[in-house]
């Protein structure tokens, strides 16, 4: 059974800083991961999507990576700014189409 | 990029009682979409896949007399939660992904808190 695990759960920063969101997955076996954003009572805002033989995408100041042989992903935001605070989630598709989530990561960047 | 619109995004509801939310995609037609439950500072957890025109499929745990799912057509599923409890306070969100572009990525619409009180 697939487990998605995202370090750390909660991530205080001051604005302009660079920071590293975590996100591990038990089974390498999947067809894509996606990064998503969830702002409080709201829905998810898709990020990006790496596809399983893809290593990286990038839209402006975000980059997520991936490395699926060691089961990890990594959410790169550069010069944050208060408007990102927000719940980060990192989800796996496997070959059934569906998504396995991991708790997410509250950020909050501070002015 | 696509569009899939969720109805209510807030329900208060008596327990007992029966709810509706519905799930709409925009701007393509879904044979399948996902519904998903979120409990605070939880995970989505996959509900059920619906599925137009057939049966939808439940996930382990989940009753299916419980959470009627309904996708009459390829832009509109509906989940009603049947005789409510405040148990079955929570998020509801659904998903679906544009099947033109293949297995791009899924988009979800604005969610909806059920409080049974």
């Amino acid at each position: 059974k697939q487990e998605v695990t995202q370090i750390p759960a909660a991530l205080s920063v001051p604005e302009g800083e660079n920071l590293v969101l975590n996100c591990s997955f038990t089974d390498s076996a999947i067809y894509n991961l996606q990064w998503f954003r969830q702002d409080p009572g709201k829905g998810l805002t898709s990020l990006l999507l790496i596809q399983s033989s893809q290593r990286e995408q990038t839209s402006g100041r975000l980059n997520a990576s991936l490395d699926k042989s060691s089961g990890r992903s990594t959410l790169y935001i550069a010069a944050s700014q208060p408007g990102d605070s927000a719940t980060y989630l990192c989800a796996v598709e496997g070959g059934s189409e569906k998504l396995v989530f991991g708790k997410g990561t509250k950020l909050t960047v501070n002015p | 990029g696509a569009v899939v619109s969720q109805h209510p995004s807030r329900v208060i509801c008596k327990s007992g009682t029966s709810v509706k939310i519905e799930c709409r995609s925009l701007d393509f037609q879904a044979t399948t979409m996902f519904w998903y439950r979120q409990f605070p500072k939880q995970s989505l957890m996959l509900m059920a896949t619906s599925n137009e025109g057939s049966k939808a499929t439940y996930e382990q745990g989940v009753e299916k007399d419980k959470f009627l799912i309904n996708h009459a057509s390829l832009t509109l599923s509906t989940l009603t939660v049947t005789s409510a409890h405040p148990e079955d306070s929570s998020f509801y969100i659904c998903s679906a992904r544009d099947p033109t572009l293949g297995r791009a990525e899924a988009f979800f619409g604005q969610g909806t808190r059920l409080t049974v009180v």
